[in-house]
């Protein structure tokens, strides 16, 4: 079956740089899309870009200038980096199988960005 | 990029009602609006695609409607597990989500 798993710190320092991973399985990267989404404590969803089959990336403008997506298709892995990482940055980063809904979610990992 | 907007933000209802949420596109987006159920602690639930697809194990109970930019949905009568958030995305030019909808037990 379908699955995704988050992996990555739990904190970061401020101004450092996110890097997390998430692992699929049960599809294939090569014929689907990857986004990720985050949501602070208490907050709405938040989507900040994807990898599509093909390889080629999108970002939410917002986040572009800070944000990384790229993959390892024989891994089956997916991965994040984004740098200068502030307090407001502290949220739940989720994968999600990409087409025109996101219909698979991982589990999510909780990041904090404190000193 | 395209803006959503979904009201109400909170909305307060009693088991057996009727609700109806609406999300409306900054602009035309056919029919790529999803719609998803979070409950506290978990992981978002997607249960409409497609504007009004019910995905597998989704109860009749829910329904969505729209195309182009205005889009509704619906739960026909309330039960105890229905009390959660609800987003909508649009998906037809990259995503955007809307806000949310808090559904409270009034």
């Amino acid at each position: 079956q379908v699955q995704l798993k988050e992996s990555g710190p739990g904190l970061v320092q401020p101004s450092q740089t996110l890097s997390l991973t998430c692992t699929v399985s049960g599809f294939s990267l090569t014929s689907n899309g990857v986004s990720w989404v985050r949501q602070p404590p208490g907050k709405g969803l938040e989507w900040m870009g994807a990898i599509w089959s093909g390889g080629n990336t999108a970002y939410n403008s917002a986040l572009k200038s800070r944000l990384s997506i790229s993959r390892d298709t024989s891994k089956s892995q997916v991965f994040l980096k984004m740098n200068s990482l502030q307090t407001e940055d502290t949220a739940i980063y989720f994968c999600t199988r990409s087409g025109y809904n996101l219909d698979y979610w991982g589990q999510g990992v909780m990041v904090t960005v404190s000193s | 990029a395209i803006q959503i907007t979904q009201s109400p933000t909170s909305l307060s209802a009693s088991l057996g009602d009727r609700v109806t949420l609406t999300c409306r596109a900054s602009q035309d987006i056919n029919n790529k609006m999803s719609w998803y159920q979070q409950k506290p602690g978990e992981v978002p639930q997607l249960l409409i695609s497609y504007a009004s697809s019910l995905q597998s194990g989704t109860p009749s109970r829910f329904s969505g409607s729209g195309s182009g930019t205005d889009f509704s949905f619906t739960i026909s009568h309330l039960q105890s597990e229905d009390f959660a958030t609800y987003f909508c995305l649009q998906g037809y030019s990259l995503y955007t989500f809307g806000g949310g909808t808090k559904l409270e037990l009034k």
